[in-house]
């Protein structure tokens, strides 16, 4: 297992339009973490899963932002609608239990 | 809620210089405290943490960190700094006993090493 992977690495988008990234987490791991980090700052958490349920989301978390974890494995993480203000890196990690986050590459989303 | 302050933004040591990075917390409770080190462009690696027990914790890379109850501190110290430890730390502190997973982070301190 190589880690927590990311991808798109990087996205450039119009304002407006929709966009989608994917988190794989560490195969044994059952939880699941959305941040984002903007340039200067710490990361905010967004959201968190444990296996497919979302416990946790962040007042961050506006209505046009959606995230998932389909079977527990794989999650998504949708903007529409995208705002300059969304520009940002989108971090995920992943745990088991109550172990050490580990954290991918992140995705880092810029819309002109 | 819960809180972290990094009061310094930038500092630079020279290699071989000992290092203290300083982080202060705010919460009423037993804190979870951690210590992340990010390089550009990629995520975050733990470093240490504290969750209980002695309050002197021993990481990675020759890191450590003292939690200071009294002072509501967590500062990541090293004897002896490596280039290689150029990067950004970030402290976070966890409220996980109210069974919240969320991770408050500070806003970093970035570290450079002159030789």
């Amino acid at each position: 297992d190589t880690g927590v992977s990311q991808n798109p690495r990087h996205k450039i988008t119009k304002r407006g339009q929709n966009v989608t990234f994917r988190c794989d987490p560490i195969s044994e791991h059952n939880r699941l973490y959305w941040y984002r980090q903007t340039l200067g700052q710490g990361p905010e958490f967004l959201t968190y899963f444990q296996n497919e349920a979302q416990l946790e989301k962040s007042r961050l978390l506006s209505d046009r932002f959606s995230a998932e974890r389909p079977k527990g494995s794989f999650s998504t993480l949708e903007i529409q609608r995208t705002e300059q203000g969304d520009s940002a890196m989108y971090l995920c990690a992943s745990s088991w239990d109550r172990g050490e986050a580990f954290f991918g590459q992140g995705t880092r989303l810029t819309v002109v | 809620a819960q809180s972290v302050t990094q009061p310094d933004i930038h500092i630079t040591v020279s290699e071989g210089a000992s290092l203290e990075l300083r982080c202060n917390y705010s919460y009423g409770a037993t804190p979870y405290l951690f210590w992340y080190v990010q390089s550009p462009g990629q995520g975050l690696q733990l470093l240490l943490k504290y969750f209980s027990g002695d309050t002197l914790v021993q990481g990675i890379k020759g890191f450590e960190a003292e939690f200071k109850r009294s002072q509501s501190s967590f500062n990541l110290r090293k004897p002896s700094v490596h280039w290689s430890d150029a990067a950004e730390y970030f402290c976070a502190v966890g409220a996980w006993d109210t069974g919240r997973r969320a991770l408050t982070f500070g806003s970093g301190t970035r570290l450079q090493v002159q030789p």
